[in-house]
């Protein structure tokens, strides 16, 4: 069974920082791509970052660029999202999604998804004094 | 002000035909493929349609995608009670480089 284990959320205080984990079995996660997702209370799904199989290829929305770091393990099967100078705008439940693009060639790659088929249960991630 | 554009909601008596429509641009409906998403309340999102068109195994045939220039739009033939969920529209954005979604389409089933 394809499956994704989020961790690592909690309460932090604005401006802090916290570290998102997302372990995955079931599926060759070498040949993935990954992806971060975050839904705030009440509201729609927003895209927060993708990586690439090998890490080649990573791209940030313009609301975390430069706060947050997408990093993945492949011996470890794991992903992460590592976040600074949280918001509190921020708050939401987090989750992980996997794309079976394969090897990205060039920066087009993410043109050919397959879609996010994948995903974790969410983890969530409340920013407040 | 989300990217891709939905009716924030739709609804249909059990057995209808229903659509949820999704209007973007040339840099990324436009350009890109299409891909809908349903989320169950109180669940993770499932894939339902990629590339356009293209089901996941185990996604009924009800569900269809299409799309046409800058539009797309997700079609649930004979919806049932079932169904009843949020539904999110994405594609690649060229300009911006990332996935955009749409704000989502409540769907009820009267």
């Amino acid at each position: 069974e394809l499956q994704l284990v989020e961790s690592g959320g909690g309460l932090v205080k604005p401006g802090g920082s916290l570290r998102l984990s997302c372990a995955a079995s079931g599926f060759t996660f070498s040949s993935y791509s990954m992806n971060w997702v975050r839904q705030a209370p009440g509201k729609g799904l927003e895209w927060v970052a993708s990586t690439s199989s090998s890490s080649g290829y990573i791209y940030y929305a313009d609301s975390v660029k430069g706060r947050f770091t997408i990093s993945r393990d492949n011996a470890k099967n794991s992903l992460y999202l590592q976040m600074n100078s949280l918001r509190a705008e921020d708050t939401a439940v987090y989750y992980c999604a996997g794309d079976p693009l394969g090897y990205c060639l060039d920066a087009s790659c993410y043109r050919h998804s397959y879609g996010m088929d994948v995903w974790g249960q969410g983890t969530t991630v409340t920013v407040s004094s | 002000q989300s990217v891709l554009t939905q009716p924030p909601s739709a609804s249909g008596a059990p057995g209808q035909r229903v659509t949820i429509s999704c209007s973007g641009s040339s840099s990324n409906i436009g350009s890109n493929f299409v891909y809908w998403y349903q989320q169950l309340p109180g669940m993770a999102p499932k894939l339902l349609i990629y590339k356009n068109n293209q089901r996941p195994s185990g996604v009924p045939d009800r569900f269809s995608g299409s799309d046409s220039g800058t539009s797309a739009s997700l079609a649930i033939s004979g919806v049932r009670s079932e169904d009843e969920a949020d539904y999110y529209c994405a594609a690649w954005d060229d300009s911006l480089s990332g996935w955009v979604f749409g704000g989502g389409t409540k769907l009820t089933v009267l």
